[in-house]
C-alpha cells in the first residue's frame, strides 16, 4: 500500500479556499486516491475519491496530476464547521474483496473567524 | 449510506478487566472493521470482522487480546481483554458494502467508543 505524506496542520480563515496537498510517490496503477474528514468525537467521513484528473462533488474538488504522485483536496470558501482532520488514503478499489484503509497522520485544518 | 451505532459510547474501566463494545448497522453489510484511535493520533486497523468465521487481525493485534464476534450481517462485537492504561483509546467500527457505497468504495464509520483504563 502506497504511503502518503500530508502537512501536519493548516490554518485558514472563513470564506477562503483551502488546498491540502498529499504526496504519494509510490502509488500503484490500480490505486485510487480517497479523502476522509474527521470531526472531533466522530468517526471519519468519506469526502471524495478519484483516479486521475479532476473530480468534483458538492463538498470538495480533487485534483490529480497526470503522474498521480500527488493530489490536492480543494475546499471552497471554508467555514468554521470545516475545522477537522483531513486524511488522504491511497489503495485499490473494491473489486469483490474489500478496501483495507490505511490512515496516515492526516492534516489538522483550523478555520478562524 | 449506513447508520451505525456503538455501545457504550464511553466507559471508564479498571486495569485487568474486559469490556465488550457493540456495533450495530441498520442494514446488512458485507464487511465490518474495527479500528483504534489513540488520543491525538490517527486510526489503526485492528481487524476485519468476518461473518461466520474468525476475524482477520492486523499485525500487532491478536485474538486473545481483542476477540471479535460477528454473528450476522448487521452486528459485531469487539472485546478489549485484560485491559491496561495503554488500551485507553477510541474504538471505532466501520462497514463497507458495494450496494451502500455506490460508485465509490467508501467505508462508513460509527461514532466510536471512548475507553479510559485506570
Amino acid at each position: 500500500l502506497a504511503k502518503t505524506t500530508q502537512p501536519i496542520s493548516m490554518d485558514s480563515y472563513e470564506g477562503q479556499e483551502v488546498n491540502i496537498t498529499c504526496s504519494h510517490n509510490n502509488i500503484a496503477t490500480n490505486d485510487y486516491i480517497t479523502w476522509y474528514q474527521q470531526f472531533p468525537s466522530q468517526g471519519p467521513r468519506f469526502i471524495i475519491q478519484g483516479y486521475k484528473t479532476k473530480v468534483t462533488n458538492e463538498v470538495a474538488s480533487l485534483f490529480i496530476p497526470a503522474d498521480r504522485k500527488s493530489s490536492t483536496l480543494s475546499l471552497p470558501r471554508v467555514s468554521l464547521s470545516d475545522t477537522a482532520v483531513y486524511y488522504c488514503l491511497v489503495g485499490a478499489r473494491y473489486s469483490g474483496g474489500y478496501n483495507k484503509l490505511i490512515f496516515g497522520a492526516g492534516t489538522r485544518l483550523a478555520v478562524h473567524p | 449510506s449506513a447508520v451505525i451505532s456503538q455501545k457504550p459510547s464511553r466507559d471508564i474501566c479498571q486495569r485487568g478487566t474486559s469490556l465488550t463494545i457493540q456495533c450495530q448497522v441498520d442494514s446488512q453489510v458485507t464487511m465490518m472493521f474495527w479500528y483504534r484511535q489513540q488520543p491525538g493520533q490517527s486510526l489503526t486497523l485492528i481487524a476485519t470482522a468476518n461473518q461466520g468465521s474468525e476475524a482477520t487481525y492486523e499485525s500487532g493485534f491478536v485474538i486473545d487480546k481483542f476477540p471479535i464476534s460477528r454473528p450476522n450481517l448487521t452486528f459485531s462485537t469487539l472485546t478489549v481483554s485484560n485491559m491496561s492504561p495503554e488500551d485507553s483509546s477510541i474504538y471505532l467500527c466501520s462497514v463497507e458494502d458495494e450496494f451502500l457505497a455506490g460508485v465509490s468504495d467508501e467505508q462508513f464509520f460509527g461514532p466510536g467508543t471512548r475507553l479510559t483504563v485506570l
